[in-house]
């Protein structure tokens, strides 16, 4: 079955600096990847997605990239901001049913 | 507020117990799911439901049991559970099965066992 491996398990930026966070999948017929962002108490929540006939995708400060020749994909979140800080996860589904399998989530802090 | 509700949000029970967790969705959805959230560790996806129809059980013990009524509610009844069943349970919805389709979850339910 599919696999996803999220790295690294914690990041820690200053405020304004970029933040990278890597995914990497092994079933290559996933084709639907979305990123949550789960903050202290709350469910996880859908921050952006991209479908595997996109190599890019953007909105705001937020970016994810998809390279499926490699099988992984990112997410770049750009002049970070305090109320970023929370745990984030990837994770992939195949075609046809919506069954996601999530990496193990990145704790992200960013310093004022 | 993602229009998906769970009670209790938090519960403390022994291992002989029997409890229920109960999730609503405002939201006008045709499946949801059960997954179990514990401490490093990804996602566990339980149960899927779709049209009130189970089609996803994903190896979980029978000492968890799902109901669902109808489109709008889900429960997740537990009885004789182990410690080791002590997690964050997240119920979640979505407009149907089909792909790409994005999943709302609850604020989710912490679980004690003792």
């Amino acid at each position: 079955g599919e696999n996803v491996e999220q790295h690294p398990s914690t990041l820690s930026v200053q405020e304004g600096d970029s933040a990278v966070i890597k995914c990497t999948y092994s079933d290559s017929a996933s084709n639907y990847f979305p990123w949550y962002k789960q903050e202290l108490g709350k469910g996880p929540q859908l921050i952006i997605d991209i479908r595997s006939n996109v190599g890019e995708k953007k909105d705001q400060r937020i970016a994810v990239t998809l390279n499926k020749t490699a099988k992984h994909f990112s997410l770049h979140i750009t002049e970070t901001q305090p109320e970023d800080s929370a745990v984030y996860f990837c994770a992939a589904s195949k075609a046809g049913f919506q069954k996601l399998v999530f990496g193990t989530g990145t704790r992200l802090l960013v310093s004022p | 507020e993602t229009g998906v509700t769970q009670t209790p949000r938090h519960l403390v029970m022994g291992m002989t117990n029997k409890k229920s967790l109960k999730c609503e969705q405002h939201l006008g959805h045709n499946a949801m799911y059960w997954y179990k959230q514990s401490a490093k560790k990804p996602l566990e996806l339980m149960f899927v439901y779709s049209l009130e129809e189970r089609v996803e059980n994903n190896s979980v013990p029978s000492r968890f049991s799902p109901e669902c009524p109808n489109s709008s509610h889900l429960f997740l009844h537990l009885h004789t559970l182990q410690p080791e069943d002590s997690a964050l349970y997240l119920c979640a919805s979505s407009q149907g099965q089909g792909e790409g389709e994005t999943q709302y979850f609850g604020p989710g339910t912490r679980l004690l066992v003792l």
